[in-house]
This record gives structure tokens, sequence and C-alpha cells, in this order.
């Protein structure tokens, strides 16, 4: 299995360009979700998805969106770049959204800068 | 005020020691706990899960525990390696919504 899977590695934009960070999954995994990482603080949940046709926000979902059309893959759209959105992006799976002993397994993080 | 906080923030240790890790929460209630550990430029990584019923869970050199009393949890390192260099994460999930919320890291540096 490859696990968690995200491309591309690094990224650079210019402010108010658009782009699809893309995420994927062999696991089957009904849980989805894509944080993002700033310098010093904690991962923070951006949107997420409990099953296929199925999202909702997280902590700082704004200027993002999602969709989930199949269970492997749940891209993160940038709709207009801007500077705040200089981050490290992860994507992460796990089989339930609540359950007791699972777990989240991430993808290896897209570094992106917004210039 | 995050509902996790981990200290100390960063830490330096030489190769062969032990180190405690710290992580106290106020999330509640909570399904789980959990401890990743993030390689530099790498995803986080599962070390251990503990439920709210569970005070004690290893894997290998790692030994966490979890005080759902006080709230606290550990993350106990035994004989560092190199390798061990990394930040270590504490994450609470909430029973409802199935949220997490992330402490910020602690950074741990092993020298030789």
């Amino acid at each position: 299995n490859a696990g968690v899977t995200q491309t591309p590695k690094f990224q650079v934009l210019k402010t108010g360009q658009s782009m699809t960070l893309q995420c994927a999954q062999d696991m089957n995994h009904e849980y989805m979700s894509w944080y993002r990482q700033d310098p010093g603080m904690g991962l923070r949940l951006i949107h997420y998805s409990v099953g296929a046709g199925i999202t909702d926000q997280g902590e700082v979902p704004n200027g993002y969106n999602v969709s989930r059309s199949t269970t492997e893959d749940f891209p993160l759209r940038l709709l207009s770049a801007a500077p705040s959105q200089t981050s490290v992006y992860f994507c992460a799976s796990s089989s339930t959204s609540g359950g007791f002993t699972d777990t989240q397994y991430f993808g290896p993080g897209t570094r992106l800068t917004v210039l | 005020k995050n509902q996790v906080e981990q200290s100390p923030q960063s830490l330096i240790i030489l190769e062969g020691k032990n180190c405690t890790l710290q992580c106290n929460y106020t999330v509640s209630p909570f399904s789980n706990l959990r401890w990743y550990k993030q390689d530099t430029g790498r995803g986080p990584v599962s070390l251990t899960i503990m439920t709210f019923s569970e005070n004690t869970k290893s894997n290998g050199r790692y030994t966490a525990t979890l005080d759902a009393d006080t709230k606290q949890s550990s993350l106990h390192i035994t004989a560092s390696q190199l390798s061990d260099s990394a930040s270590y994460i504490c994450v609470v999930r909430h029973t409802n919504a199935g949220k997490s919320t992330f402490g910020d890291g602690t950074t741990l540096t092993v020298k030789p």
C-alpha cells in the first residue's frame, strides 16, 4: 500500500492564483482531512470528510474548498492564494471519524509559498 | 488558550539518555490521546494511542502514560538515539464530532 500520497511536494504561487493540492489514499478509509502547519504551531484542521460526497469545515476553512467524489481522493482547492496561506499542508486519513482506537495516517505534506 | 499544552517547547539531550515529554489537556470528554513523531520535512507518524481508560502504552523505547483524572499525559523515551531527533506531538480526539486538537509539539534534539 502507498498509504496517503500528496502532490505536489513544493509549490510557489503568486497572490491571486488558484491551485489544487491533491491527496489520495489506498487504505479504503472513510475519514479524510486537510491540515495546515505553520512554524511553531500545532496542526489546524481546514476541512474534513467522513465519506464520499460528504465534507465539512474545520477550524480554518476560509479561502479553501474541498470535494470528495470518491473514497480515495480528497483534493484541496485554493481559490485565490494569499501570502497568509503560505504553510505546509498535510492530508490525513483514518478508518473512522471518532473511533476509540483509530489512528490517522498522514501524507508527506505539500510546502506552499505564496508571494 | 490551547486545549492541549505541551512542554517543554524544545529539549536537547545526549545520545543514550532518557527523557520525558509532557502533555496537559482540557479536552473533555475525549475518546483517545495519541502521540505522534514528526521528522523534519515529513508527515506525523503515530507512536501510541490510548483510550481514556488506559494508563500506559509502550512502543519499543517509547512509553506513554495517561492520567485522565489530572488530564496529563507523558511520553518517555528510553536510551535515546540520534534518530529520535524530531518533533513529538500530543493529540486529543474529542468524543463528539470526531474532532482532534493538536498540541504545538516538543522539538527533541539528540546529540552524540
